[in-house]
Order: structure tokens, then sequence, then C-alpha cells
């Protein structure tokens, strides 16, 4: 099994700044990735899907790329609503692993 | 309004059994995979089981195989988690979730969760 590794496993930033958290595969896979932001005491909210593509309605400073064993969310000028913690996805063939989430806050 | 609700959570005791319900409104399920995740009290997300669309197959992680079951009803637009044997660890909420329309196995939808607890 494709076990997925975030780092780091908690950040904080200043508003305005761009944040970058990583996704590591165990193995290479394709871009069956997705990320997600889930805040306290609410469930999780899709933000990407097959590793870059923003889901509908999702704010245009969140990103995603990669490939590989390697993928990245990027936050483009950081907001106070950003606060939450984001996991990583792997999605295939009825299957789903988790990376182990990265919380993030506001400096 | 298209939204997902589970019950039947609550507390109960190791070695018992227990069964979640999450119930559909706004949308059919009927063509819709489904899952189960949980997340301990202040731990990371862990998916459970999926189901497919017409109940043909199922998926579980290893620590719930041959303890848990999932089954759907679609004419009543239902989905259930049947847990047996329960162990301290399976301690979490328990989210009842939507596979997206156009990407199998990608969740977009989930319920607010029940809590169970083993103790």
């Amino acid at each position: 099994d494709i076990q997925m590794t975030q780092s780091p496993s908690s950040l904080s930033a200043s508003i305005g700044d761009k944040v970058t958290i990583t996704c590591r595969a165990s193995q290479a896979m394709d871009d069956s990735l997705a990320w997600y932001q889930q805040k306290p005491g609410q469930p999780p909210k899709l933000l990407i899907f097959r590793a870059s593509t923003l889901q509908s309605g999702v704010p245009s400073r969140f990103g995603g790329r990669g490939s590989g064993t390697e993928f990245t969310l990027i936050i483009n000028s950081l907001q106070a609503e950003d606060v939450g913690t984001y996991y990583c996805q792997r999605y295939k063939s009825g299957l789903i692993t988790f990376g182990q989430g990265t919380r993030l806050e506001i400096k | 309004q298209v939204q997902l609700v589970e019950s039947g959570g609550g507390v109960v005791q190791p070695g018992k059994s227990l069964r979640l319900s999450c119930a559909a409104s706004g949308f059919s399920i009927e063509t819709y995979g489904l899952h189960w995740v949980r997340q301990a009290p202040g731990k990371g997300l862990e998916w459970v089981t999926r189901i497919t669309y017409d109940g043909k197959m199922r998926k579980y992680v290893d620590s719930v195989k041959g303890r848990f079951t999932v089954s759907r009803d679609n004419a009543r637009n239902m989905m259930s988690l049947q847990m047996d044997n329960l162990r301290p660890e399976d301690t979490a909420l328990y989210y009842c979730a939507r596979d997206s329309f156009m990407v199998e196995t990608l969740i977009d939808l989930w319920g607010q969760g029940a809590l169970v607890i083993v103790s």
C-alpha cells in the first residue's frame, strides 16, 4: 500500500505569506491526489483534486502541483480564514489514504 | 439541500456492537459510491470503508476487516455501518461521505459525523 507523509506537521505564518505544504508518497503514483482543509468542529472541505485542479468555489489563492512521489499545496497570500488542518489524500480504485495532516496557524 | 446526516452514535462497551446510519437528502445515492471516514479525538482522518453505487463491491481498512460491515439501501437513500467486536481504538467521530460524480473514489461531500465512544 502507498503511504502518504506530509510535512511539516505544523506551521505558523503571517497574513499575506505564501505557504507551502508537501505530501510525499511512499512510491510513485498517478495524479489521484487531493487536498482537504478542515476547520475545528467541521468536516473536511475539498480544495484540490487530480493534484492541481481547483474545486469549484475554492479561492484561487489555493493551488496544487506535483507528480510521482512529491505533491505540494500552495496558499498564496495567506488569509486569516485559512487557519485549520490540511490533509493530502490519495484516492484510487475504491481505496483512500490520508496524510497525517498539517496544522496551519497565523503568526 | 444536498446533505448527509449520520445517526446511531453513542457509548458502547468493548466487544459490543453498534450500527451507524447515514441518510442522504437532496440527491439520490443510487449513482454514487459512499464512504465512512473516522477521526479519533484530536487525531487525523482515517478512511474506513467504501461501498460501490450498486453495493457489489466493498473495501475496508485492514484494522476493521472482519469486524465492520458496510451496506446500503438505495430505495431508502441510506447507508449503514455495522460495527461488531468494538475496541477502544475504534473511538472516533465517524463521517459518512460521498464520491464525487466526476471522479470515482474522490470524496466531495461529508456529513457532520456521529461520535462513537468505546469504553
